[in-house]
């Protein structure tokens, strides 16, 4: 079965440190997705990012970083010079196709605070 | 850009009864989930749908039943509330087949039964 496992349930830390929030999963499948997702304060979640399995490069937007590594198991989310908007529930997510459709695995979330 | 527009935000039910969470989308997306919040256990997919008029069981469906009669609607309706169904309920839909899917969420339902 596949598993997603966030095992930092909550992180706190001051204004422009840097942060990094783990994520490790469990799959059979050669070819998979694996998502992050944020959820603010005000409880939607927003997409940040998909990453399929074939491709480790690492990606960058902004502030932002994610590192996929195949070997380990991981897509670990990293947030450089971290900010007070920045604060929220991150969850890691692996998709699974079933019948045509998606199912996505969600690891238990990480909430993150950025304290001023 | 309204997306994925869930109603209502909130609500409180007592035991035994009954009642229908609104899902609607504005993006022609043919898929559409829904999804369970409890603290510690990230979502959990209830059900979901393929198209207009299909539906299919996720992974805790049980308690709950869905309808899918409009292309832009996806209702989860609780027949008799009970206190293990109160949790923060959300719907996604996606537009692409299979797994490299984004699914894009509502806003989110907090439901809490007595």
């Amino acid at each position: 079965a596949q598993k997603v496992t966030q095992a930092q349930t909550e992180i706190s830390v001051v204004e422009k440190e840097d942060v990094t929030l783990d994520c490790v999963y469990e799959t059979r499948d050669t070819t998979y997705y694996l998502f992050w997702y944020k959820q603010p304060p005000s409880g939607e979640l927003v997409f940040l990012i998909r990453r399929n399995s074939f491709d480790e490069q690492n990606e960058i937007s902004g502030r932002y970083s994610w590192n996929f590594q195949k070997s380990t198991s991981s897509f670990n989310f990293t947030i450089t010079a971290s900010q007070v908007v920045d604060s929220a529930v991150y969850f890691c997510a692996l998709s699974e196709g079933i019948q045509g459709a998606q199912k996505l695995v969600f690891g238990q979330g990480t909430r993150l605070t950025i304290n001023p | 850009n309204a997306g994925v527009t869930q109603t209502p935000k909130f609500r409180v039910l007592k035991t035994g009864q009954s009642m229908t969470l609104l899902c609607a989308q504005d993006m022609n997306h043919e898929y559409m989930y829904w999804y369970r919040q409890d603290p510690g256990m990230g979502l959990r997919l209830i059900h979901y749908s393929v198209g207009e008029g299909t539906t299919a069981k996720g992974e805790v469906p049980d308690g709950y039943n869905v309808s899918r009669l409009k292309k832009q609607n996806f209702l989860l309706g609780l027949e008799s509330a009970a206190p293990s169904q109160t949790s923060v309920y959300f719907c996604a839909s996606s537009t692409l087949w299979g797994p490299k899917n984004i699914q894009y969420f509502g806003a989110g339902t907090r439901l809490s039964v007595l």
